[in-house]
């Protein structure tokens, strides 16, 4: 499979704990993206990378949430001590030039 | 305001139906993508437009760069074209970033 990966699919944690999520885009893709998307919603930008360096981080992204993208291949979002209103899918998406291709997402949810 | 406005927000209609959906930017793009996002979440680029029309099956995307909008029209509409769309732009300004709108969601009715 040479699409875009994320691992866990679903994730039930409690109030409180860390989690964190991987993407793994399309190996030659230069440009790496995370967006959260709330039932009902479209996708919310959170943070954009290209190759190592992050280039942009939406104001969404709180002190608790941090990404990683070390050597410009696969990236990682940790949210720490987690809230209710955390729960929503965590979305990546990579490309080379303008066309994206999404992974199937990683559903949080926060008890 | 949302940068990218996407109407109607719910669309339901009987099968065979013609389909339009619309989206209004308003920051300057470099390129403008409409996306099918069907439960489950998984989420597919239909089309990618920097001007003028693209039509694939009975799919048709149009854009008016001076008037910021594009419509995703939809021919002899089928129950399996239920889903959500989305209309997302590439900012063309400082970094590039995919901006969504709040999708359209479509439900065909047979």
């Amino acid at each position: 499979d040479t699409g875009v990966s994320q691992n866990p699919r679903h994730k039930i944690t409690k109030r409180g704990q860390n989690v964190t999520f991987r993407c793994d885009p399309i190996s030659e893709h230069n440009r790496l993206y995370w967006y959260r998307q709330t039932l009902g919603q479209g996708p919310e930008f959170l943070t954009y990378f290209q190759n190592e360096a992050q280039l942009e981080k939406s104001r969404l992204l709180s002190d608790r949430f941090s990404a990683e993208r070390p050597k410009g291949s696969f990236s990682t979002l940790e949210i720490q001590r987690t809230e209710q209103g955390d729960s929503a899918m965590y979305l990546c998406a990579s490309s080379y030039g303008q066309f994206p291709f999404f992974g199937p997402g990683t559903r949080l949810t926060v008890l | 305001k949302n940068e990218v406005e996407q109407s109607p927000q719910n669309l339901t209609a009987q099968e065979g139906e013609f389909i339009t959906i619309n989206c209004s930017y308003s920051v300057g793009i470099s390129a403008l993508h409409w996306l099918q996002q069907h439960p489950g979440g998984g989420i597919v680029s239909l089309f990618m437009l920097s001007s003028g029309k693209k039509k694939h099956g009975r799919l048709i995307a149009t854009i008016n760069i001076q008037e910021k909008h594009s419509s995703l029209h939809i021919t002899a509409s089928h129950p399996r074209d239920s889903a959500v769309y989305i209309c997302a732009v590439f900012t063309n300004f400082g970094n590039e970033k995919l901006t969504f709108g709040t999708g359209t969601r479509l439900t065909i009715i047979p």
